[in-house]
């Protein structure tokens, strides 16, 4: 997968409880991603980031936070998780220019809110 | 609001058929629309990308159109094969280099 790692792989938590799930890549690309997909919804862009400290919000970012003190690492935070934040969350990588724009994803993480 | 919306939740055909899949959307001016296929338990995997001011893209047996007067995209397997069988995705460029994803739609090759 591009070399991108995701981290956990599966988590089952309680609600109320914070949770941190980490992508790793080695490919030393600028944009980094994080997406949610759920049935009937497809992949939604949750936060990303363009460089190491520069991240701006997707179409479900509430509930949700994010950090990049490295290139190759970007974390999602969860403050408190709540059973709607039970999801798949796939990290997605790219280092676009202007003619190729195409995205990297990790294998995902199973996250189950309980 | 912008919506993309990508045609029946499952496609079903016989080996050796074409499959043609829709991407429509609404509210979206995109530079670029991109096609991915993802397999269970996997992340999505690029496929093709064709520009606005392309009417089509050609990879092996796969064709892309775009047509921005209708706002839609059909992506074409020609020549399916089982091992074609997953969902396909198709993702809008919003801007900034961000991905507006469709719901996908599934096709099971049968042999």
């Amino acid at each position: 997968d591009a070399g991108i790692t995701q981290s956990p792989r599966h988590k089952v938590t309680e609600t109320g409880t914070p949770v941190t799930l980490r992508c790793h890549q080695t490919e030393n690309h600028r944009y980094m991603y994080w997406y949610r997909q759920d049935p009937g919804h497809g992949l939604r862009l949750i936060h990303y980031s363009y460089g190491v400290k520069d991240t701006d919000k997707g179409e479900v970012s509430d509930g949700y936070s994010v950090s990049r003190s490295k290139t190759e690492d970007f974390l999602l935070t969860l403050e408190s998780a709540t059973s709607s934040q039970t999801s798949v969350y796939f990290c997605a990588i790219s280092e676009p220019t202007d003619t190729n724009e195409k995205l990297f994803f990790g294998s995902g993480t199973q996250l189950s809110v309980l | 609001s912008q919506k993309i919306e990508q045609n029946s939740e499952a496609l079903n055909i016989q080996e050796g058929k074409t499959a043609t899949l829709t991407c429509n959307y609404t509210n979206y001016s995109p530079a670029y629309l991109q096609w991915y296929r993802q397999d269970p338990g996997r992340g999505p995997v690029f496929l093709l990308l064709i520009r606005e001011n392309e009417k089509e893209k050609r990879k092996e047996r796969l064709k892309v159109t775009f047509d921005t007067t209708l706002k839609q995209s059909l992506f074409h397997i020609t020549a399916s094969q089982p091992a074609d069988s997953a969902t396909y995705l198709c993702a809008l460029d919003i801007n900034d280099y961000k991905l507006s994803f469709g719901a996908g739609t599934t096709v099971t090759v049968r042999a």
